[in-house]
């Protein structure tokens, strides 16, 4: 089985600093890792995701994230944030089909 | 193309109801997860169908939560006598041949309040 832990209910930034948003996951078995983006009133949509290769994985938005194993983490970063990426942000490892998510960081943006 | 749709975007209902969410997944895929997201919960895993079979259906919380999928197409999540914890937002998704590794498209949602 696995379970994800996101280590911040909430992250307040200033627009254009840097962010980083923690996820840790636990598994017995191998995983692939996702992030997905929910902006209000909406479904969630995928901002990347690490099956295997390079550690660092590139997603949309400017977004990036790495897989750590020894740490059992992959962080989600972005240089620059922008108004725009003022969302909920989900962690989610996934073993065979169901996808386990971990609670959801909030990102607010302060101009 | 046409992303998922579910529908009622928004449905209220009294205690004791029966209550029916559909969904519509993106043409020509054929596995359909739902998940439910609660302020309590989370985000929490339903049911997973491939075609019109339901090989996981673990996350079901009572036996008063049904689904089944038609046509290797639409699916209709039925709950029975409603409670008021079963509020929440029921998300459904679809992806082409289902398996690990593969992104999973979600629909907007239904929120369900029930009185």
């Amino acid at each position: 089985a696995q379970s994800v832990t996101q280590l911040d209910s909430q992250v307040p930034v200033f627009e254009e600093a840097p962010v980083e948003l923690r996820c840790n996951y636990s598994s017995s078995v191998s995983v692939y890792l996702f992030w997905y983006v929910q902006y209000p009133n909406q479904g969630l949509q995928l901002l990347l995701k690490y099956l295997s290769g390079s550690t660092l994985v590139k997603g949309i938005n400017g977004f990036e994230a790495e897989f750590n194993k020894s740490q059992t983490s992959f962080h989600l970063r972005k240089p620059s944030v922008h108004i725009s990426d003022t969302a909920e942000y989900f962690c989610a490892a996934q073993g065979a089909q169901k996808l386990v998510f971990g609670q959801g960081t909030r990102l607010t943006i302060n101009p | 193309g046409a992303g998922v749709s579910q529908s009622p975007s928004n449905k209220v209902t009294e205690k004791g109801k029966d209550v029916e969410l559909r969904c519509d997944p993106i043409s020509g895929h054929t596995a359909l997860y739902w998940y439910r997201q609660s302020l309590g919960q989370g985000l929490e895993f339903l049911i997973y169908f491939q075609g019109n079979s339901a090989p996981d259906k673990s996350g079901l919380p009572s036996d008063r939560f049904s689904a089944e999928r038609t046509g290797g197409s639409v699916s209709t999540l039925t709950i029975q006598r409603t409670q008021q914890e079963d509020s929440a937002v029921y998300l459904c998704a679809s992806n082409a041949i289902g398996g690990a590794g593969h992104e999973q498209y979600f629909g907007p949602g239904t929120r369900l309040t029930v009185t």
